[in-house]
C-alpha cells in the first residue's frame, strides 16, 4: 500500500512564524503535490515538483516556498505565517504523469493566530 | 469560467436510491478523468478512473462525454457508508497536475 504521511495532523502558529510542513512518501513516486483545502473553496495547488530539486508553481503559490531535497520528502514552507494561510494542507504523490492516481497524506490542519 | 464545476448539493437520498452526479470540464485538451471521494476531515481518495468507454466498479458507473466536456458518477443502490463529498477531477493542461471540482455533497439517510 502507498503510505504518504505528513508531519503534524494539527498545527498552531503564529503571525509571522516560519512553518515547516514535512511530506514524506515511501513509494518511490515521481511526483509530489501541495495542495490547501477550503471550505467552499476546494482544493487548491500550492506547489509542485517532478523530480528532485525540480519545483513548479502551481495556482496559488504566494506566500509559499518548497524544498525537495530528496525524492521521498517533499516540505512546504510559509516564510511568515498570516491569519489567511488558516487551513488544511494536503500532500499528494503519483508515480509519474498526471494519468496516474494521486495518493494522499492525511493532511495537517493549521490554524495561524 | 471554473476549469471544474459541480453542483455542490447536498444530495439527500434514502437507502437504496440510485443517485446522479454530473460534472463538467472546460479543458478540451484534457485526458484523465477521476472520481475521488473524501469522507468528513479526512484526505481525498481515488473512487474510480474514468475511461472514455465507461467504466462500471460494482454499484459505481462513471461515462465520459468528451463532445459535451461532462463527466457522470452514477451511484446504485447506495448504501450509509456512501456518504461522502465526491471529487471530480481532471488532469491540467501541464500534464503533470489535477484540477479538482469543489465537490459534490451526499447524504444517504436510512
Amino acid at each position: 500500500d502507498v503510505k504518504v504521511t505528513q508531519s503534524s495532523r494539527y498545527l498552531v502558529k503564529r503571525t509571522g512564524e516560519k512553518v515547516f510542513l514535512e511530506c514524506v512518501q515511501d513509494m518511490d513516486h515521481e511526483n509530489m503535490f501541495w495542495y490547501r483545502q477550503d471550505p467552499g473553496l476546494g482544493l487548491r495547488l500550492i506547489y509542485f515538483s517532478y523530480d528532485v530539486k525540480m519545483k513548479e508553481k502551481g495556482d496559488i503559490p504566494e506566500g509559499y516556498s518548497v524544498s525537495r531535497e530528496k525524492k521521498e520528502r517533499f516540505s512546504l514552507i510559509l516564510e511568515s505565517a498570516s491569519t489567511n494561510q488558516t487551513s488544511m494542507y494536503l500532500c499528494a504523490s503519483s508515480v509519474n504523469l498526471a494519468q496516474e492516481t494521486q495518493y494522499f497524506g492525511p493532511g495537517t490542519r493549521l490554524l495561524v493566530l | 469560467r471554473k476549469e471544474v464545476e459541480q453542483d455542490p448539493g447536498p444530495f439527500n437520498v434514502p437507502e437504496g436510491a440510485t443517485v446522479a452526479f454530473n460534472c463538467t470540464y472546460s479543458n478540451s485538451a484534457s485526458q484523465s478523468f477521476f472520481w475521488y471521494r473524501q469522507d468528513c476531515r479526512k484526505e481525498p481518495k481515488l473512487l474510480m478512473s474514468v475511461y472514455s468507454s465507461g467504466n462500471e466498479d460494482g454499484r459505481f458507473t462513471a461515462q465520459l462525454n468528451r463532445a459535451s466536456q461532462y463527466i457522470s458518477l452514477l451511484i446504485r443502490d447506495s448504501k450509509l457508508s456512501d456518504s461522502a463529498t465526491y471529487l471530480c477531477v481532471v488532469n491540467q493542461n501541464s500534464g503533470y497536475a489535477l484540477n479538482f471540482g469543489k465537490g459534490t455533497s451526499l447524504l444517504v439517510t436510512p
